[in-house]
């Protein structure tokens, strides 16, 4: 099993430009989360999809939109990029549907450079 | 003020010292979580407890709910436990991260 995967591991955009961050897990969890890491700041989380079907917005949502495709893959998107959104982004999933007492399963990070 | 406050922010240790880190939080939760980031960014759960004491191999972490204190203790530390600890909090709606622990763990 591959647990959780991210694409891509990294990636520069100029201000402005979109993009999408693809996350997959192959557990069969119904839970998947969308956290942003920053120097001197925990882990935030951005968006969660609680069961398929199903988002919700998180601590910093703005500037996110996020779809869950189907049970496996939960996507971010960043529609006009900026500099402030310069970060790196972990996907995780938990065997839910949503409990915030369930251990969570993160996948490896995307590092994102906004120029 | 942070909601979940961890010290020391930076620790170094020499091999099979006896390692504690800690972690406080200001909110009523209803489980803490100890995470480990591996120096490439991986992020791997270790610990999700509510009362008492839980054990891992080398690892144990403690809670003290009256006290809204926890401590992670690596026992007979190795280079390989070189990485940044990170304390979270759960109460019924959201998981509320620390800033973690940066470990160095020297031969």
């Amino acid at each position: 099993n591959a647990g959780v995967t991210q694409t891509p591991k990294f990636q520069v955009l100029k201000t402005g430009q979109s993009m999408t961050l693809q996350c997959a897990q192959d557990m069969n969890h119904n839970s998947m989360y969308w956290y942003r890491q920053d120097p001197g700041m925990g882990l935030r989380l951005i968006y969660y999809s609680a069961s398929e079907g199903t988002t919700d917005k998180g601590e910093v949502p703005n500037g996110y939109n996020v779809s869950r495709l189907n049970k496996r893959e939960f996507s971010l998107r960043l529609e006009s990029a900026a500099p402030s959104q310069t970060s790196v982004y972990f996907c995780a999933s938990s065997e839910g549907p949503y409990t915030i007492q369930e251990t969570q399963y993160f996948g490896p990070g995307t590092r994102l450079l906004v120029l | 003020k942070n909601e979940v406050e961890q010290s020391p922010q930076n620790l170094t240790a020499q091999e099979g010292e006896f390692i504690t880190i800690n972690c406080s939080y200001s909110v009523g939760i209803s489980a803490l979580h100890w995470l480990q980031q591996h120096p490439g960014g991986g992020i791997v759960s270790l610990f999700m407890l509510s009362s008492g004491k839980k054990k891992h191999g080398r690892l144990i972490a403690t809670i003290n709910i009256q006290e809204k204190h926890s401590s992670l203790h690596i026992t007979a530390s190795h280079p390989r436990d070189s990485a940044v600890y990170i304390c979270a909090v759960s109460d019924r709606s959201r998981l509320t991260f620390g800033e973690g622990t940066q470990l160095t763990v020297n031969p």
